[in-house]
This record gives structure tokens, sequence and C-alpha cells, in this order.
């Protein structure tokens, strides 16, 4: 079955701008995960979307946001970008959770995001 | 509250040595443990994962880890390193209380020497 779809793969944005990352889980995963990685900070967790709800969230800024359709698609907003949030943007869907616990996650390829 | 230490950010290994990458986590209660690996420009894929079944868990690639709950450790090891093997290396937990969200270690680049 098809894996984790994120496009693009690659973006150069400006600061001041914002940006849309997409996400295509795998067929069933109604769960979407979003980390962002850097060399300084590694993988840090930024939201998690079940069903269309927003059911867990990172440390982050209110300028990182997210949403999931009802085909369990998900997208992530960055607005009023910063030098600093130059990453690899990683989706990860899972099948959730059970007893609390995580099925695991299928990591997509990412999206390297570049702010200039 | 749920963490991992991966010790030694950089291991070089020889060709055909073992690979040994260490990871120690904090959990209060049992967790889950994953061990994912990155190649350049790629996302992550999962080599393994423990879930309170055998403590000594297969992967792929000829990757294993064993469990130890009395050491709170989840090292990875593979008998014989191949040229392939080269990536970062995250050991990350999950567990009761932090629901789908994990809790990833600093990464552990291994580099193969020919």
């Amino acid at each position: 079955k098809a894996g984790v779809t994120q496009t693009p793969r690659y973006l150069i944005k400006t600061r001041g701008q914002q940006v849309t990352l997409s996400c295509s889980p795998i067929s069933g995963h109604r769960s979407v995960s979003w980390y962002q990685q850097t060399p300084g900070q590694g993988l840090q967790f930024l939201f998690e979307y079940f069903s269309e709800t927003q059911r867990n969230k990172g440390n982050f800024p209110g300028r990182f946001s997210g949403r999931q359709f009802s085909n369990s698609r998900s997208e992530m907003n960055v607005s009023t970008l910063e030098l600093g949030d130059s990453a690899l943007y990683l989706c990860a869907s899972s099948l959730g959770t059970a007893q609390g616990f995580s099925y695991g996650y299928t990591f997509g390829s990412g999206t390297r995001l570049t702010v200039v | 509250a749920q963490s991992v230490t991966q010790l030694g950010s950089h291991v070089s290994v020889s060709e055909g040595a073992l690979v040994l990458l260490r990871c120690n986590y904090s959990s209060s209660v049992p967790p889950y443990l994953f061990w994912y690996v990155q190649y350049p420009n790629q996302g992550l894929q999962l080599l393994l994962k423990y879930t309170s079944a055998a403590t000594l868990v297969k992967g792929i690639n000829g990757f294993e880890a064993e469990f130890k709950k009395s050491e709170t450790s989840f090292h990875l090891t593979k008998p014989s390193a191949h040229m392939s093997d080269a990536a970062e290396y995250f050991c990350a937990v999950s567990g009761p209380n932090t629901g789908n969200q994990f809790y990833f270690g600093t990464g552990t680049s291994l580099t193969v020497i020919p």
C-alpha cells in the first residue's frame, strides 16, 4: 500500500511569509502527527490530529497550526516565518493508540523548509 | 515523564564489526520503545519496537535490541556492520501518559569504515 506522502519536498520562503505543508497518511490511518527536525533541537513534536481533531500539542508558538480533513489528509501552516523555522518537517501517520500506547508511526520523507 | 538518552552522537565501526548503539530511557511506567533509522534527506524508518512481549526484539536488516528493565536500557545491536548501515539512528519512547506522542533521543550517527 502507498506510504505517507508529503508535499512539497523542498520549499524556500522569505522571512515574514507563511507556508502550508501537506501530508497524506496511509490509507486507514486516522492519526497524523507532525514533527520538526533541526540539527540543534533534534526531533520535536508539533501536534497530532485524529479524526479531524487536534488531540495533542507540543511547545510551539501559535504561528504553527494544523488541521485534518475528513479523508485524514493533514496540513500544517506556519505564519510569519522566522529564520529559525528552517527545518525538516516530518509527518507521521498511525492507527492511533490503544490503552494509551501508540501503534507506532510510519513517517513521510519530509518537507525541507528553508527560510531566507 | 518520558525521556530517552542516546550515548554517543557519533559511532564508527569497521565493516563486518559489531554495531552497538546505546539507548537509556526514563519512564515511570513500562514504556513502548522504538528504534528508527534515517538516511540523508529521508524520513524515519522503523527498525524494531518493544511492546512488552519478548525482551529481545528482532528487527529489519539484521538489527536487534534487548529491553533490560533493571538497566532501563534498549541498546541496538547488529553482529556484522555493512556499508549500507551508515545512517542516523534514533531511539524513541512512548507510553500510556504520552498517547501518540513520541519522545526521541538526539540520535547517533553511524559511520561504517570499509
